[in-house]
């Protein structure tokens, strides 16, 4: 399979915690994302790599959450001292370099609870 | 904020044609139209795009009004597993590079 693979698929952690999330991309896409989304609500946006460049972050990540792409392949989310309002479902997705209109790839997901 | 607005939630029998509307009244003449979908549990999958005429693929059709102001994205024969939540989005990609979901039409289809 070549799409978008996102670890763990379920996180149950109690609140305080830290957590981590990984995301693969799409082998020959250089830009990644990473959205949320919680219970009805369409996903929204938290922040975009291209390369390893973090380039837009929304203000909905806070000072607790981090977005790295080290290599400019695989991406990490930290969440630190996790908060019952960070349970949600945390998206990833990735796109090819600009050109033509693009679409982005979405993985599964990473479904996040705070206990 | 979404440019967009769908209904809240539509039904369509199975095998019948799914025709989910979309209306983006202040659509400038660099955004595209681009329909993804959301099936339960799962990551939102992308549909179709326009611009400004209409377009085909094996997924669907998306019919864009002469005035660019609505579209239509159609389902031709639809069947249980095109059960999701439709999200209709105005873009422009030589721009914007996140994608700012509304909260989409849930479609069910009907046995």
């Amino acid at each position: 399979d070549t799409g978008v693979s996102q670890n763990p698929r379920h996180k149950i952690t109690k609140r305080g915690q830290n957590v981590t999330f990984r995301c693969d991309p799409i082998s020959e896409h250089n830009r990644l994302y990473w959205y949320r989304q919680t219970l009805g609500q369409g996903p929204e946006f938290l922040t975009y790599f291209q390369n390893e460049a973090q380039l837009e972050k929304s203000r909905l990540l806070s000072d607790r959450f981090s977005a790295e792409r080290p290599k400019g392949s695989f991406s990490t989310l930290e969440i630190q001292r996790t908060e019952q309002g960070d349970s949600a479902m945390y998206l990833c997705a990735s796109s090819p370099p600009r050109g033509t209109p693009y679409e982005q790839y979405f993985g599964p997901g990473t479904r996040l609870t705070v206990t | 904020d979404a440019k967009t607005t769908q209904p809240t939630s539509m039904d369509c029998a199975e095998g019948r044609a799914a025709n989910l509307p979309c209306n983006h009244s202040t659509i400038s003449g660099n955004e595209y139209v681009y329909w993804y979908r959301q099936i339960h549990s799962q990551g939102p999958q992308y549909i179709i795009h326009g611009l400004k005429n209409n377009e085909t693929n094996e997924m669907a059709s998306l019919i864009i009004t002469e005035d660019r102001k609505s579209s239509t994205l159609i389902l031709p024969h639809a069947t249980l597993r095109d059960t999701a939540v439709y999200y209709c989005i105005v873009r422009d990609s030589n721009r914007d590079d996140k994608i700012i979901f509304g909260k989409g039409t849930r479609l069910h289809i009907l046995p």
